[in-house]
């Protein structure tokens, strides 16, 4: 029954490789988010997607690519892993775009790069 | 520049005894703010949210007050208890941010301890 899952749980990886993080919601809702969550625990939008249309793409390397293939899904694929990638990757749904619609987060991808 | 600011860092309390965690933002106009605990290795998760008209609310041990004119919010928690150990991350949402509407702050890391 969980609302927003994300696989996988950890990702252990050497630099250089590519990778990809899968997530799912069930929620029927609308919107999907990927946040970065670094060291100091401080959480960064990398992208928003509203019905399978990107909307929000912050300054992200584009060695980061999301994809939607429905709206109940966004995955992440990352290319030529770098060490500075290492962080929790976490995928976030909303009902709507709206600005005051609550955030429902997966439980997070642990990414370490070696 | 639009953030927030939360304080303290890190907070260490007995269990039963109650803390009072702070936001101030500079995100102005302001639309709204919600407090969400992050339990460790999982997602956040939100508490409440507080709109400009609100100065209280309560969820459970959980209240929230919102000082619109001074730009502050605070979440105290009454009676703590061990599972209320978690971070704590105060989320700003402005009326005209375009597509990046949230603003995030760095959280406090609550430990409640026997």
């Amino acid at each position: 029954d969980t609302a927003v899952s994300q696989t996988p749980k950890y990702l252990v990886t050497q630099m250089g490789n590519d990778k990809s993080i899968k997530c799912e919601q069930n929620l029927g809702h609308d919107t999907m988010y990927w946040y970065k969550q670094d060291s100091k625990k401080f959480l960064k939008i990398m992208f928003s997607y509203n019905n399978k249309e990107l909307i929000i793409n912050e300054t992200v390397p584009n060695r980061f690519s999301p994809k939607s293939p429905d709206k109940a899904h966004l995955n992440l694929h990352i290319n030529s892993l770098e060490l500075g990638d290492s962080a929790v990757y976490f995928c976030a749904s909303s009902r709507f775009r709206a600005r005051n619609e609550k955030l429902f987060f997966g439980s997070g991808t642990q990414l370490s790069v070696l | 520049k639009n953030q927030v600011e939360q304080s303290p860092q890190s907070l260490i309390i007995l269990e039963g005894k109650n803390c009072t965690l702070q936001c101030n933002y500079t995100v102005s106009p302001f639309s709204n703010l919600r407090w969400y605990k992050q339990d460790t290795g999982r997602g956040p998760v939100s508490l409440t949210i507080m709109t400009f008209s609100e100065n209280t609310k309560s969820n459970g041990r959980y209240t929230a007050t919102l000082d619109a004119d001074t730009k502050q919010s605070s979440l105290h928690i009454t009676a703590s208890q061990l599972s209320d150990s978690a971070s704590y991350i105060c989320v700003v949402s402005g009326q005209n941010s375009g597509n990046t509407p949230l603003v995030f702050g760095k959280g406090t890391r609550l430990s409640v301890i026997a």
